[in-house]
């Protein structure tokens, strides 16, 4: 079935650190590979998204790259904020599942 | 972008009532919606898609007669959580899609936070 591996945390950076959240992906068919944020307090919104091979996703300075070869939709970002502190999760759908599959998500804390 | 709503984002019940947790689509139509708990620090774990006009399809594991959803129209689902439990304490989210397709954005509800004593 289709699963979603996403590296645990918790992970604390400084501000202007380098970002990376590993996530990688089991599927049948071909999946579209998701990044979703949750906000203290708030619902999941979606953050950056790519629907086939070697597509790159990218929003509010974060990218990801859809990996077929490593099965792989890791998310990076070169200079992170306080304003970035959120919990983050990797999700994949198929054209042959209408669902979404979440990773365990991963809690950012950036500190000043 | 798609709204989607809950109602209501809060509740506390007592032991053995049942309670119900609204899922609407603003400004959009959605044939299906989902239905997710998330447990504290840990993700979403999908509990059934709702299909307007049809029967529910549940995950493994998800009791039908515990948790029942119904969606009457385009624009609403509804999960009932009957008899409550302590163990049903959680944040329940239901999502929807406007085009219909896996493959796209999938729009999120704020969630319901059930406390049952």
């Amino acid at each position: 079935g289709n699963s979603v591996t996403q590296m645990e945390g918790p992970v604390t950076l400084s501000e202007e650190a380098f970002l990376t959240i590993n996530c990688t992906y089991t599927a049948t068919g071909y999946p579209s590979l998701f990044w979703y944020v949750q906000y203290p307090g708030e619902g999941l919104q979606l953050l950056l998204k790519a629907t086939k091979a070697d597509d790159k996703g990218s929003n509010k300075g974060f990218e990801a790259t859809y990996r077929k070869e490593t099965t792989s939709f890791h998310l990076e970002k070169g200079s992170v904020q306080v304003s970035d502190s959120a919990v983050y999760f990797c999700a994949l759908t198929t054209d042959n599942n209408n669902d979404m599959r979440f990773g365990a998500g991963t809690r950012l804390t950036v500190k000043p | 972008g798609a709204v989607v709503s809950q109602h209501p984002s809060r509740v506390i019940c007592k032991s053995g009532t049942s309670v119900k947790i609204e899922c609407r689509s603003l400004d959009f139509q959605a044939t299906t919606m989902f239905w997710y708990r998330q447990f504290p620090k840990q993700s979403l774990m999908l509990m059934a898609t709702s299909n307007e006009g049809s029967k529910a399809t549940y995950e493994q594991g998800v009791e039908k007669d515990k948790f029942l959803i119904n969606h009457a129209s385009l624009t609403l689902s509804t999960l009932t959580v009957t008899s409550a439990h302590p163990e049903d304490s959680s944040f329940y989210i239901c999502s929807a899609n406007p085009s219909g397709r896996a493959t796209d954005t999938q729009y999120f509800g704020p969630g319901t936070r059930l406390t049952v004593l």
